[in-house]
Formats: structure tokens, C-alpha cells, sequence
């Protein structure tokens, strides 16, 4: 599976959009990005996935770059319950059922 | 609707002691994920099942560590013996038709002494 590389740390206003970067760089074609979050003490949440097309949904937008080597997950309206660790996931869409989570970026939400 | 449903949600034990996890996936999803998360390797992968049957045992640390899914509705992670190392936050997860939507559990926190 291809590596994601992101941001450790990132701090965003309360009511503002939170943008947030992930690197996957040797992405191979049926390769989908997935996105997911982990509020404390919770399970991870899935948010939203792609391929190739942006994707919007009622928690966020995700926006894949041409190249497909790179993506941002825009929360459009942060709130304090937003914080969270978020991780980029890279799958590979026909038989691999796995998804193998790196450390994400832990995004706090300041009032 | 309810969730994926986990128990116990806390458990103490002794090194040596056998502990037993369990899972309820959500009805009708036909994939069951065991997952470890620990402050040092994050969130891993033990094992996962398709249709009841193990498919990808290979996240699964040693011999001490087994799972089963006897019916659709059920699964065990078994640690036995127990060994501090072993100390960890394990979450079980289930999805329909192998998509990448996996919906977890609150999590089992494992506390081996």
C-alpha cells in the first residue's frame, strides 16, 4: 500500500474551515484515499473517501489533486468537537479489505 | 440502530491470566476486524474475517493470541496467558461487502499487571 505522509500537529479557529494535507505520493491508480478521525477514547470514524473526483459529504470535502499524489480534508465549519486525530489512509479498492492507519494529524479546535 | 458493541469495556487482570474479548458487529456486515492500539505502534491490525471465516491472521503477535467467530453475530479475542506487554486499547470493527467503511467500537482497554 502507498505510504501517506502527514502533518504531526495543527491548530484551527473555532467556525473557520480546517484544511487538512496528506502526501501520498506513490499512490498507483485503483488506489483510494479514505479518511478517517479518532476523538479521545473513542474507535475511529470514517469521514469520506476517494479516487480520482473531489467528494462531499455532510461531515467534510475531500479534494484529490490531478496527479492524485496529494489530498486535503476541509472540515468547512470547525467546532470544538472536531478535535480529534485524523488519519489519511490509502486502499487498494479490489481485494484488499484492509486499512492500515499511520499516525495521523492531531488537529485541535481552539475557541 | 446500534453500533458494533464490545465487551468488557475495561479489564484488569494478573500476568498469566487468561482474558477474553468480545464483539457484536453490526447486523448483516459481513467483515470483522480485530484492531491493537498502543501509545508506541498505534492503531494495528490482528486479524480480520469474511463471512465468519479468518482471511488475514498475520497482525496476530504470537501463538498466545487466537480469534474466533463462531456466527455472524459474534467474536472473541482470547489472549491466554497474558503478559503486561500485552496492555492495549482493542477495538473491533465491521463493514459491508469488504468497503472501506469500517464502523468500530468504543474499544476494550486491556490492563495487564
Amino acid at each position: 500500500d502507498a505510504k501517506t505522509t502527514q502533518p504531526t500537529s495543527m491548530d484551527c479557529a473555532e467556525g473557520r474551515a480546517a484544511n487538512l494535507p496528506c502526501n501520498h505520493s506513490t499512490i498507483s491508480g485503483n488506489e483510494y484515499v479514505y479518511w478517517y478521525r479518532q476523538i479521545h477514547s473513542q474507535g475511529p470514524q470514517y469521514i469520506i473517501h476517494g479516487l480520482k473526483n473531489n467528494e462531499t459529504n455532510e461531515m467534510a470535502s475531500l479534494i484529490i489533486t490531478e496527479d492524485r499524489k496529494s489530498s486535503t480534508l476541509i472540515l468547512p465549519h470547525a467546532t470544538l468537537r472536531d478535535t480529534a486525530v485524523y488519519y489519511c489512509i490509502v486502499r487498494v479498492g479490489d481485494n484488499d479489505y484492509k486499512l492500515s492507519f499511520g499516525a495521523g494529524t492531531t488537529v485541535t479546535v481552539r475557541a | 440502530d446500534a453500533g458494533v458493541i464490545q465487551s468488557p469495556r475495561h479489564e484488569v487482570t494478573e500476568m498469566g491470566q487468561e482474558v477474553t474479548l468480545r464483539c457484536k458487529p453490526i447486523s448483516g456486515h459481513d467483515y470483522l476486524f480485530w484492531y491493537r492500539q498502543t501509545m508506541m505502534r498505534g492503531l494495528e491490525l490482528l486479524i480480520y474475517f469474511n463471512n465468519n471465516v479468518p482471511i488475514d491472521d498475520s497482525g496476530m503477535p504470537e501463538d498466545r493470541f487466537s480469534a474466533k467467530m463462531p456466527n455472524a453475530s459474534f467474536s472473541t479475542l482470547k489472549i491466554q496467558p497474558s503478559e503486561p506487554r500485552d496492555s492495549a486499547v482493542y477495538f473491533c470493527a465491521s463493514s459491508f461487502q469488504g468497503t472501506g467503511e469500517l464502523f468500530f467500537g468504543e474499544g476494550s482497554r486491556l490492563t495487564v499487571l
